[in-house]
């Protein structure tokens, strides 16, 4: 079955740095969305890319969806505390696969 | 507020008993996810309905089930419960299957003792 893998697991980030996470999925997807989940709550939904070689932003956020269809990054720029939290991509196929996350950390 | 209701928020229970837990979908949403997060561990995806049948399992325990009620409300019922099901569980609702936004609830905290 389809597996969604996401390096790294952990982030550890100075504020004001960029950073990136990645996202790999076994199978070709139809989708790829985007959450995140800050400590002590829930999954909140950031972005769905669909189109092949998609690049999206919010703000300082960079969404990309990968040619193949298999792989996606984020990408933030100029980190800031309001940024902690676990990033989670998520396969589009109906069972909506989540990946383990990424888990940030801001150091002021 | 997302509009997806869990209930109860936190449950704590004795190993072997058997718990209920209850979600309402947003208004109009008619597929429904089930997640199990253990401590810093990510969404393990275990059961989805859509409009009251089953579409998808993921590596759900035999222990546990779940339905979607005509009116969409979902249910996952955890039996024979041990130590290890001590998790957050998640519900999620969305329009149609596998796109589009998830909608999640804030989750139950089940504590087995």
């Amino acid at each position: 079955g389809q597996q969604v893998m996401q390096i790294p697991q952990y982030q550890h980030v100075q504020e004001g740095e960029d950073f990136t996470t990645y996202c790999n999925s076994s199978t070709t997807l139809s989708n790829i969305q985007w959450y995140k989940q800050r400590p002590g709550g829930h999954p909140v939904f950031l972005i769905q890319l669909v189109k092949s070689g998609e690049v999206k932003k919010q703000k300082r956020l960079t969404f990309q969806f990968g040619e193949a269809k298999k792989n996606s990054s984020l990408h933030i720029t100029a980190t800031q505390t309001t940024d902690v939290g676990t990033y989670f991509c998520a396969g589009g196929d109906y069972k909506l696969s989540f990946g383990a996350g990424t888990t940030v950390t801001v150091r002021a | 507020d997302s509009g997806v209701t869990q209930t109860p928020k936190h449950l704590i229970t004795a190993t072997g008993q058997r718990v209920t837990l209850r979600c309402s979908p947003r208004s109009g949403d008619l597929s429904v996810y089930w997640y199990q997060q253990s401590l810093d561990q990510g969404l393990q995806f275990l059961i989805q309905y859509y409009n009251g049948e089953e579409r998808a399992k993921g590596n759900i325990l035999e222990r546990f089930s779940a339905q979607q009620f005509p009116d969409l409300h979902s249910e996952l019922n955890l039996s024979s419960l041990e130590l290890g099901d001590s998790a957050l569980y998640f519900c999620a609702s969305s329009v149609i299957l596998g796109n589009g936004e998830a909608f999640f609830g804030q989750g139950t905290r089940l504590t087995v003792v």
